[in-house]
């Protein structure tokens, strides 16, 4: 059964720094793409990074390039977000979610969300 | 402002069907990327409910369906439930952005 386990979530000042993990099981972890999304109190999903599974080529929203980190340790089948200058915009509960291939048109390699974790409250507030 | 635009809410009766609409750009949907739809419950992650535009994952019912046309999609269920009051999300890929993006949210009310 495939599981992903958000940690690290909490209470920062504005500008403070905090580092998420993501602890996955019951898959081969360095096969799959893994992304971050956000959903801030009341708001909606937001994507924020996404990291591919060997080559780890990664990609960022607008809103926190140049401010957060994604990486992943295959070895220890986990799944990070360094999040620096943090903002009280920033303040969401942060899920990472596995993409899951499927195969359309004669064309494989593509993926959608296809299993979340339950995600991680992180709170920026003076 | 999200990328993809969904109506905020939408309303049924117990039995009915509703739709819920999801709009593009020639840069996302109308480019040809794929849509994707998830289910959040209340106080729950999300869940993924349609993939690759009509398809249903293992578990999901068939009262559940989907469809793609143009800059636009749209979600459709069939004989609404009590069950199916929930949050609904589109998302696709946007190659001017260069990442993923998901509509806005449309949150179902069974009345």
């Amino acid at each position: 059964e495939v599981q992903l386990v958000e940690s690290g979530g909490g209470l920062v000042q504005p500008g403070g720094s905090l580092r998420l993990s993501c602890a996955a099981s019951g898959f081969t972890f360095s096969y799959y793409p893994m992304n971050w999304v956000r959903q801030a109190p009341g708001k909606g999903l937001e994507w924020i990074s996404s990291i591919s599974g060997f080559t780890s080529t990664i990609s960022y929203a607008d809103s926190v390039k140049g401010r957060f980190t994604i990486s992943r340790d295959n070895a220890k089948n986990s799944l990070y977000l360094q999040m620096n200058s943090l903002r009280a915009d920033d303040t969401a509960i942060y899920y990472c979610a596995r993409e899951r291939e499927y195969c359309s048109s004669n064309t494989c390699q593509k993926y959608y969300f296809g299993y979340w974790g339950q995600g991680t409250l992180v709170t920026v507030s003076s | 402002q999200s990328v993809l635009t969904q109506p905020p809410s939408v309303s049924g009766a117990p039995g009915q069907r509703v739709t819920v609409s999801c709009t593009g750009n020639t840069s996302n949907i109308g480019a040809g990327y794929d849509v994707h739809w998830y289910q959040q419950l209340p106080g729950t992650a999300p869940k993924a409910l349609i993939y690759g535009n009509d398809n249903r994952p293992s578990g999901v019912p068939d009262r559940f369906s989907a469809s793609k046309s143009g800059t636009s999609a749209s979600l459709a269920i069939t004989g609404l439930q009590a069950e199916d009051e929930a949050d609904y999300y589109c998302q696709s890929y946007d190659s001017s952005l260069s990442g993923w993006v998901f509509g806005g949210g449309t949150k179902l009310t069974v009345l």
